[in-house]
């Protein structure tokens, strides 16, 4: 694989149900990123990790969990979906490198909460 | 808090017909400004980083440009095939720590170039 990779492409998932968006980058990035992308609104972020075993909270991290292993992976879980999650969600990473933040996106995952 | 608004919302131009689009801008002291192109359906791509006033980047028929308050995307001589939209982003300096990084992205401007 070259860059980053999500899966599932899309998802229609029942309200309630709990749900993980897998997101893998090789390129060693050190940063990842998980936003949300909805019409009228742009690109807003969920969580972030800096490094390997952090994260912090984004701008809308409500209903949202992630985790950081190692470097490579950065799943995304919602724990109870409810249909205000229906969104086009993706995932990017970034080397942090003289504090500047170059990001680099994913395909996407589409999801539809009923 | 950093604000990012983009101009027009959507813009048809004639292939071959040159213009702009606009990036204004508000952040507690600019790092960097960053463009991006979506195609539906896709993930941003990324094309260019803006680090200080008067600084210009070129691409094929894009050339990016910036001042203190906001950046421009000139297109010159469209095709079809750069119709997308154009995200535009900042990176602010904002308190150190964990979030410090952090991007603010514009609502991007949905561009259609017509044979």
């Amino acid at each position: 694989i070259a860059g980053i990779t999500q899966a599932p492409t899309s998802q229609i998932l029942a309200a309630g149900r709990r749900m993980t968006l897998r997101c893998t980058q090789d390129m060693r990035h050190n940063a990842m990123y998980w936003y949300r992308q909805d019409l009228g609104l742009g690109l807003r972020l969920i969580h972030y990790s800096n490094t390997a075993g952090t994260t912090g909270k984004g701008e809308v991290p409500d209903g949202y969990s992630v985790s950081r292993a190692n470097t490579d992976d950065f799943p995304l879980t919602l724990a109870s979906a409810v249909p205000s999650q229906t969104s086009v969600y993706f995932c990017a990473s970034s080397v942090l490198r003289s504090s500047l933040n170059e990001q680099f996106f994913g395909p996407g995952t589409r999801l539809t909460v009923l | 808090e950093d604000q990012v608004t983009q101009s027009p919302e959507a813009l048809r131009l004639q292939e071959g017909e040159s213009s702009s689009l606009n990036c204004s801008y508000t952040v507690s002291g600019l790092r960097g400004l960053f463009w991006y192109r979506q195609d539906p359906g896709k993930g941003p791509e990324f094309l260019f980083t803006l680090y200080s006033a008067g600084e210009e980047k070129e691409k094929e028929r894009l050339k990016a440009t910036l001042t203190k308050k906001e950046s421009f995307l000139h297109i010159t001589a469209p095709k079809p095939e750069d119709s997308a939209t154009y995200l535009c982003a900042v990176q602010g300096r904002q308190d150190s720590g964990a979030g410090s990084y952090q991007l603010t992205f514009g609502k991007g401007t949905k561009l259609s170039v017509i044979p």
